[in-house]
């Protein structure tokens, strides 16, 4: 079974810009949950989807949001990007299934901002 | 609110050693904890998933245990090698079913 991916795996852009990041899950995986990571914070939940609904929503502002296709692949937004938001961006794919849920990881795409 | 702990931050042990990395966190009422694996720059692998009714679960040179009850998970690395140099993440999953992240070990095993 293919892992789960992410594209794109590097990007720079400009305080101001938006930007879109993709995440395709392992196959037969109907949640997907998408993570910040930066030195200072470490890990920190954004939201997940689970059938093209998001189900949980981390503490974020609304500049970041997220979407979520019929074929299980997801998306996520930033928009009037900030030096703040250059982090490492994690997707993890799972079952859906709650609380038993394992969770598996992509890549990461690293955002810089500048 | 859950807050989730790791001690040492750092560790440096030569290699052959057998070691202990340190999770705890601060409500009992998880679902399950999970170690992962980082390494540099990339993205996260599961090592081990502990579900709440289990006290312990083993992979090869790894086992994972977990006491709810006194808010703690330890993870024993046998016969360290190199290649088990990373940062080692714990994260509970609590009842609003959100992972809860650990700051992370950060390993290096000496040859």
């Amino acid at each position: 079974k293919a892992g789960v991916t992410q594209t794109p795996r590097y990007l720079i852009k400009t305080r101001g810009q938006q930007v879109t990041l993709s995440c395709s899950p392992i196959s037969g995986h109907r949640s997907v949950s998408w993570y910040q990571q930066t030195p200072g914070q470490g890990l920190q939940f954004l939201f997940e989807y689970f059938s093209e609904t998001q189900r949980n929503k981390g503490n974020f502002p609304g500049r970041f949001s997220g979407r979520q296709f019929s074929n299980s692949r997801s998306e996520m937004n930033v928009s009037t990007l900030e030096l703040g938001d250059s982090a490492l961006y994690l997707c993890a794919s799972s079952l859906g299934e709650g609380a038993r849920d394992e969770q598996y990881f992509g890549p990461g795409t690293r955002l810089t901002v500048t | 609110k859950q807050e989730v702990t790791q001690i040492p931050a750092a560790l440096s042990v030569p290699e052959g050693e057998n070691l202990v990395l340190n999770c705890s966190f601060t409500d009992s009422a998880i679902y399950n904890l999970q170690w992962f694996r980082q390494d540099p720059g990339k993205g996260l692998t599961s090592l081990l998933l502990i579900q709440s009714s289990q006290r312990e679960q083993t992979s090869g040179r790894l086992n994972a245990s977990l006491d709810k009850s006194s808010g703690r998970s330890t993870l024993y690395i046998a016969a360290s090698q190199p290649g088990d140099s990373a940062t080692y993440l714990c994260a509970v999953k609590g009842s609003n079913y959100q992972l809860i992240w650990g700051a992370g070990t950060k390993l290096i095993i000496k040859p």
